[in-house]
């Protein structure tokens, strides 16, 4: 049961333009809903993050976009950079006693052409 | 600052082996997390802890146990070794709000059983 699924594996964009990145969930009680980065044989780190009450969050190049209803989440990155080649992971967070709960995508592939 | 260390990167273990991946933190962060990353798949909780001698049971503990004497050591112990357990394995830990910040995870360790 895939709470939170990534249905691109790839996606090739071209320098300069924008990347939009997706992700689907089924799970309405999810109150935060964050983005990671992943290189190559290092781990993956936090990139931005929304709360289930806005629908959308800036940071410099990167924004995500939070379609409640939908039940849909995307990640926008302009302009992109070959930097930016990385695996992104989409994850959604639940309140638990004591903590949080993350449940994280399978992943999208991104690859940026110079 | 080192943030989260896993050691080692990587093992190969025989089939009903047993091994402890290590996983300490400098950064005096309560919660911490044990998660695996299967080919194509999204990052699995295996266990998490939320302070220094509380552990809780997460996704996929089968085959599994950790312990946390400490606030900075959340050890991960693999006690028969079967070829589903290989898998590349990855601590994080977070301040107990991870809705701005995310985790912070380590490089990860990549186990073979054969």
């Amino acid at each position: 049961d895939q709470q939170v699924k990534q249905n691109s594996p790839s996606l090739s964009v071209q320098e300069g333009r924008i990347s939009i990145l997706n992700c689907d969930y089924t799970n309405s009680m999810f109150d935060y809903f964050l983005w990671y980065k992943k290189y190559p044989a290092e781990g993956p780190t936090f990139l931005i993050s929304i709360s289930s009450i806005k629908d959308k969050n800036e940071d410099g190049r990167f924004t995500v976009f939070l379609n409640k209803s939908a039940k849909h989440l995307s990640l926008h990155i302009v302009p992109s950079q070959p930097g930016d080649s990385a695996v992104y992971f989409c994850a959604a967070s639940a309140s638990v006693t004591g903590g949080f709960k993350t449940i994280f995508g399978a992943g999208t592939r991104l690859f940026v052409k110079a | 600052n080192a943030g989260v260390t896993q050691t080692p990167k990587f093992r190969i273990l025989k089939i009903g082996q047993s091994m402890t991946l290590q996983c300490t933190q400098d950064m005096n962060h309560n919660y911490m997390y044990w998660y695996r990353q299967d080919p194509g798949m999204g990052l699995k909780l295996i266990y998490y802890s939320v302070g220094a001698g509380i552990t809780d049971k997460g996704e996929v503990p089968n085959g599994y146990n950790v312990s946390r004497s400490t606030t900075e050591d959340f050890p991960l112990r693999l006690e028969l070794a079967a070829p589903s357990q290989t898998s590349v394995y990855f601590c994080a830990s977070s301040l107990g709000d991870v809705t701005n910040y995310g985790y912070t995870f380590g490089s990860g360790t990549r186990l073979t059983v054969v």
